[in-house]
């Protein structure tokens, strides 16, 4: 599966926009882009993911380029409750699961 | 209320000692996995299971050993073979088809004396 590269921490004041970059160069035709979320000493959250087409629901929106190499997390409303680490993987979808590479992720602050 | 759960919260077991670590789900999930989290690090994979029965190494499967008898349960043998057992164990599991997203159950927190 193809790696990604996340920076390891980044600031946000609360109420604004969470941008969260993603570069994911190696991206194969069938791999999706997943985000995931860790607030400290939990299991992981799924927020979003998607394979070309920008998604939305009600967590985040996914922004891919149109080359795939990278992506963008955004958390249009930051709050507190969103500090976390936040991972962003690809990986293939099988016909039952998949296996998912977590990398170091980053470490997002939301700042009052 | 539907999810995984992992029991117990924290762990403490003398060295030398094989311990196993429960997970349960009732999503009707076909897929369960186990991971491992090292302070500050990402999540490693240990081995997954995508059907009753079967089950495969992940990429650090050295010194554990699992079993899939019901798909509702997949329990993890941290085994004395474990060099540095220390960690915090997560179990997950997801159902096929398109989404494929991964339900975390909330952790085990492991630490040999």
């Amino acid at each position: 599966d193809a790696k990604t590269t996340q920076p390891p921490s980044m600031d946000c004041a609360e109420g604004r926009a969470a941008n969260l970059p993603c570069n994911h160069s190696t991206i194969s035709g069938n791999e999706y882009v997943y985000w995931y979320r860790q607030i400290h000493s939990q299991g992981p959250q799924y927020i979003i993911h998607g394979l070309k087409n920008n998604e939305t629901n009600e967590m985040a929106s996914l922004i891919i380029t149109e080359d795939r190499k990278s992506s963008t997390l955004i958390l249009p409303h930051a709050t507190l409750r969103d500090t976390a680490v936040y991972y962003c993987i690809v990986g293939k979808i099988y016909n039952a699961g998949n296996m998912l590479t977590f990398g170091g992720g980053t470490r997002l602050m939301v700042k009052p | 209320d539907g999810g995984i759960t992992q029991s117990p919260k924290y762990l403490f077991r003398k060295e030398g000692q094989n311990v196993t670590l429960s997970c349960e789900q009732n999503l009707n999930h076909d897929a369960m996995y186990w991971y491992r989290q090292d302070p500050g690090q990402g999540l490693r994979l240990i081995y997954y299971s995508q059907i009753v029965n079967d089950f495969q190494k992940g990429d650090i499967a050295e010194g554990y050993s699992v079993s899939r008898e019901k798909k509702e349960s997949f329990p993890l043998t941290v085994t004395s073979a474990q060099k540095n057992p220390t960690a915090f164990y997560l179990c997950a599991s997801s159902m096929s088809g398109n989404r494929n997203e991964q339900f975390f159950g909330p952790g085990t927190r492991l630490t040999v004396l």
